[in-house]
């Protein structure tokens, strides 16, 4: 079975306090990709990063960062010293070799000025 | 380059009406997708579309929901009749066709079925 779990339901930090939000996945297939996307207030699915199995290389883009382990099957986000625009519900994924993307019920983050 | 378009941003509707929601995605992309977006449900894969025919509808919940795509960029998806339980964002995506490719998605319609 694929599926993939966000425990934290909603998060609250301070503003510039580091935040990590947590997702993992379950798959049997040895080649898949992972994503987050992002969902602000507005209401609009922003993507955000996407990286297939074979990859374990952390990844930076700015505040923002994202671990990838296969032992643990855990793709987690990090974002550091948080802004009020970060606020937002963040979605991990799970894409096996087909279309589909399965979603992570997502975490709610909420940074407070 | 423009992103996914979708139309209407909002729809109100009453019970037992036909609603109609359209896509545009974006272009060169062959894959295109329609998910529902519910506080129960979360996000939910309705139907997707590779190079305009429709691959997987199993998440289509019931016969009153339909989904076309009559061209490479356009498609539809129509409820009919409407219903409250209807009432959700529903959401276009787009990408390559190619495994694990990145879904761009469009803003949603916001559709309230009274």
């Amino acid at each position: 079975a694929q599926k993939v779990t966000q425990a934290q339901t909603e998060i609250s930090v301070v503003e510039k306090e580091d935040v990590t939000l947590d997702c993992v996945y379950e798959t049997r297939d040895t080649t898949y990709y992972l994503f987050w996307y992002k969902q602000p207030p507005s209401g609009e699915l922003v993507f955000l990063i996407r990286r297939n199995s074979f990859d374990e290389q952390n990844e930076i883009s700015g505040r923002y960062s994202w671990n990838f382990q296969k032992s643990t099957s855990s793709f987690n986000f990090t974002i550091t010293a948080s802004q009020v625009v970060d606020s937002a519900v963040y979605f991990c994924a799970l894409n096996r070799l087909t279309d589909k993307l399965i979603f992570g019920t997502g975490t709610r983050l909420q940074v407070f000025p | 380059d423009a992103g996914v378009i979708q139309s209407p941003r909002h729809e109100v509707t009453e019970m037992g009406q036909e609603v109609t929601l359209r896509c545009k995605p974006i272009s060169g992309h062959n894959s295109l997708f329609w998910y529902r977006q519910t506080m129960m449900r979360g996000l939910e894969l309705l139907i997707y579309f590779n190079n305009n025919v429709p691959i997987d509808d199993s998440g289509m919940p019931e016969d009153r929901f339909s989904a076309k795509m009559p061209n490479a960029s356009f498609s539809t998806l129509k409820i009919q009749p409407s219903e409250p339980r209807d009432s959700a964002v529903y959401f276009c995506a787009s990408s390559l066709e190619r495994t694990g490719a990145t879904q761009y998605f469009g803003p949603g319609t916001r559709l309230t079925v009274l």
